[in-house]
């Protein structure tokens, strides 16, 4: 299948940092990305659809302009979590899905943040 | 409210036997249904899907079963290795697309040697 590859696997930070978490697709254009987020024994839950070169679409309750999405290219978009407090800390993930009706999406091994 | 539901947090199989994860749902408008598993601290990997046309897909030792009137699917593996232990996730989407996913809380799968 195809390769998503996402960058930090792991991160610490201090409150009132931000941290950036990158996801690429490795083999493949995505021209959508999809952010989780997962507490833990807790579901995946969808964040955000990032579509390359347009403003991301945010799920109810996320806060746009705590969690910034980018997606400046269609290998690449970006989550930054900016003032991150300790409640941010927790397991993000993103997937990646090519061409409007793509197949199944691929996901990334996914970013551990934990804000001290 | 949850959408997609995994009631059982936990399961416990003897290897070579049969395992069934089940799911549940509440959206009528859920077309498309995935498998997912989980290792910790990784990203999900794809194991099978089944479209809402169809109430049976079979992938090697992988089976998902869907019984819409019930809004109901499950996940057979038959037969279970100590390697199918993992956080077995099922997800749901609207339009056919694979794409942006409601996740149920996942069921731990534990294959006893």
């Amino acid at each position: 299948g195809a390769v998503v590859s996402q960058h930090p696997s792991w991160v610490i930070c201090k409150s009132g940092t931000s941290v950036k978490i990158e996801c690429r697709s490795l083999d493949f254009q995505a021209t959508t990305m999809f952010w989780y987020r997962q507490f833990p024994k807790q579901s995946l839950m969808l964040m955000a659809t990032s579509n390359e070169g347009s403003k991301a679409t945010y799920e109810q309750g996320v806060e746009k302009d705590k969690f910034l999405i980018n997606h400046a290219s269609l290998t690449l978009s970006t989550l930054t979590v900016t003032s991150a407090h300790p409640e941010d800390s927790s397991f993000y993930i993103c997937s990646a899905a090519s061409g409007p009706w793509g197949t199944e999406a691929f996901f990334g091994q996914g970013t551990r943040l934990t804000v001290v | 409210d949850q959408q997609v539901k995994q009631n059982s947090p936990s399961l416990s199989v003897q290897e070579g036997r049969i395992s069934i994860l089940n799911c549940d749902y509440t959206n009528s408008m859920f077309d498309y249904f995935l498998w997912y598993k989980k290792y910790p601290a990784e990203g999900p990997t794809f194991l099978i899907s089944i479209s809402s046309i169809k109430d049976k897909n079979e992938d090697g030792r992988f089976t998902v079963f869907l019984n819409k009137s019930a809004k109901h699917l499950s996940l057979h593996i038959v037969p279970s290795q100590p390697g199918d232990s993992a956080v077995y996730f099922c997800a749901a989407s609207l339009s056919g697309s694979a794409r942006q996913l409601t996740f149920g809380s996942g069921t731990q799968l534990t294959v006893l040697p």
